[in-house]
């Protein structure tokens, strides 16, 4: 498995509960991002990590949404009583520095 | 401020119609420029990245060129497979901060 993987594929939950979406990226990558995408919608910035720098939190859209990144690899991203706009794809990736961004296929959650 | 705005929104060709999608970019400095091919329910797909203007890459079909102030991914003879959204992303020069700036898409639709 040489690609960014995320786990699970897809998640359905009900409005209130909380849910943590993982994401292994390519190994040796050094930076790592969450972006969400809404149907027919591009892509929107979540959160960047780079390396052992403080993440840049600046696209979270609320408090209810946190992320880590453990060892400089696997990363979660926990969104705390869902609500039904949080419904979308959730989608990481990876690189080295600054050079292309890998995608993995992405988190499919609806919030009932 | 920085941005980036891809036209048009959707294409429709008939198989073997060559066209082109735009990119046109706004940015203090460029560090790099990406183009990404989306199929529907999957992550974003790496084509090609682009650094300073003159540069062309080019992989089967396409072909992307660099301005500085667009980016053209020409598609000649394009088949049905290769119907998707064309997304683009620039990277503005940010220290270490390589986080990208996304273009909304260009849905292409080939017809057999």
């Amino acid at each position: 498995g040489a690609g960014v993987s995320q786990s699970p594929s897809n998640k359905v939950t009900e409005k209130g509960k909380d849910v943590e979406l993982r994401c292994d990226p390519i190994s040796g990558h050094t930076a790592l991002y969450w972006y969400r995408q809404s149907l027919g919608q591009g892509l929107e910035f979540l959160i960047y990590f780079q390396g052992n720098s403080a993440p840049d939190k600046s696209g979270l859209p609320s408090d209810r949404f946190s992320a880590e990144r453990t060892g400089g690899s696997v990363s979660t991203l926990t969104i705390q009583r869902t609500q039904q706009e949080d419904s979308a794809v959730y989608l990481c990736a990876s690189s080295w520095g600054g050079s292309a961004q890998f995608f993995g296929p992405g988190t499919r959650l609806t919030v009932l | 401020e920085d941005q980036v705005t891809q036209s048009p929104e959707a294409l429709r060709l008939q198989e073997g119609e060559s066209s082109s999608l735009n990119c046109s970019y706004t940015v203090s400095g460029l560090r790099g420029l990406f183009w990404y091919r989306q199929d529907p329910g999957k992550g974003p797909e790496f084509l090609f990245t682009l650094y300073s203007a003159g540069e062309e890459k080019e992989k089967e079909r396409l072909k992307a060129t660099l301005t500085k102030k667009e980016s053209f991914l020409h598609i000649t003879a394009p088949k049905p497979e290769d119907s998707a959204t064309y997304l683009c992303a620039v990277q503005p020069i940010m220290d270490s901060n390589y986080q990208l700036i996304w273009g909304a898409g260009t849905k292409l639709i080939i017809k057999p």
